[in-house]
């Protein structure tokens, strides 16, 4: 079935840098895509969602790529502040006709000003 | 914001008992998933519903765990006879249809003791 790998794990960043967090996927017929903030104690805010005829998305700081031949999404935080700190996962959607998310990993990124 | 709400927030339960929670989707959202993060940050579909219709149910939920979405009621999920191991954030999340962008509630934190 479908596999997601997430990376890094950990990410730390000065206010105002950007930050990068990388997902690979295995099945090409994979056509949703989604990226997610987990504040803690908290549930999944949805950042932004694409679909597999996108190859960029940008909205309020956030940089969606999608590379379909090389089975890559990126999410890219272009002048991340400390509340962008948080665990962020990069989700697929099945492809067997459920409909269920495969996540990623995670990623915890730290913004220190 | 998810407008997605899952109660209790926190669930404490001994081992071996019942332990129920709760989710009322989104409005208009007939499609609704049940997830399971463990401290690890690693994501575990439980089930998913169309309308009162399961779309797909993991074993897991199958022995131990019940779920339903009856019209004109929350959605619930309940674990029969609670294990150490099933401590954990349990994650509602519901879309307007299959493949389309799925939305979390802030969860039920359980612990069993």
């Amino acid at each position: 079935g479908e596999q997601v790998e997430q990376r890094p794990p950990h990410l730390s960043v000065p206010e105002g840098d950007s930050a990068v967090i990388i997902c690979t996927y295995t099945d090409s017929a994979t056509a949703y895509f989604y990226w997610y903030k987990q504040e803690p104690g908290a549930g999944l805010q949805l950042l932004m969602s694409v679909f597999s005829n996108v190859d960029r998305k940008e909205e309020q700081g956030l940089t969606v790529l999608l590379n379909k031949k090389d089975k890559q999404l990126s999410l890219n935080l272009t002048a991340a502040h400390p509340g962008d700190s948080a665990v962020y996962f990069c989700a697929v959607s099945d492809q067997g006709g459920s409909a269920k998310l495969i996540f990623g990993e995670g990623t915890k990124l730290t913004v220190s000003s | 914001n998810s407008k997605v709400i899952q109660t209790p927030r926190y669930l404490v339960k001994g081992q071996g008992q019942k332990a129920k929670m709760r989710c009322i989707p989104e409005k208009g959202h007939p499609v609704v998933f049940w997830y399971q993060q463990n401290k690890n940050n690693e994501f575990k579909f439980l089930i998913n519903f169309q309308n009162q219709e399961v779309l797909q149910q993991i074993d897991m939920t199958e022995k131990r765990f019940s779920a339903e979405c009856p019209s004109n009621s929350p959605c619930s999920l309940e674990i029969q006879s609670s294990e150490a191991g099933d401590s954990a954030l349990y994650l509602c999340a519901s879309s307007l249809h299959p493949n389309t962008e799925v939305f979390f509630g802030k969860g039920t934190r359980l612990t069993v003791v």
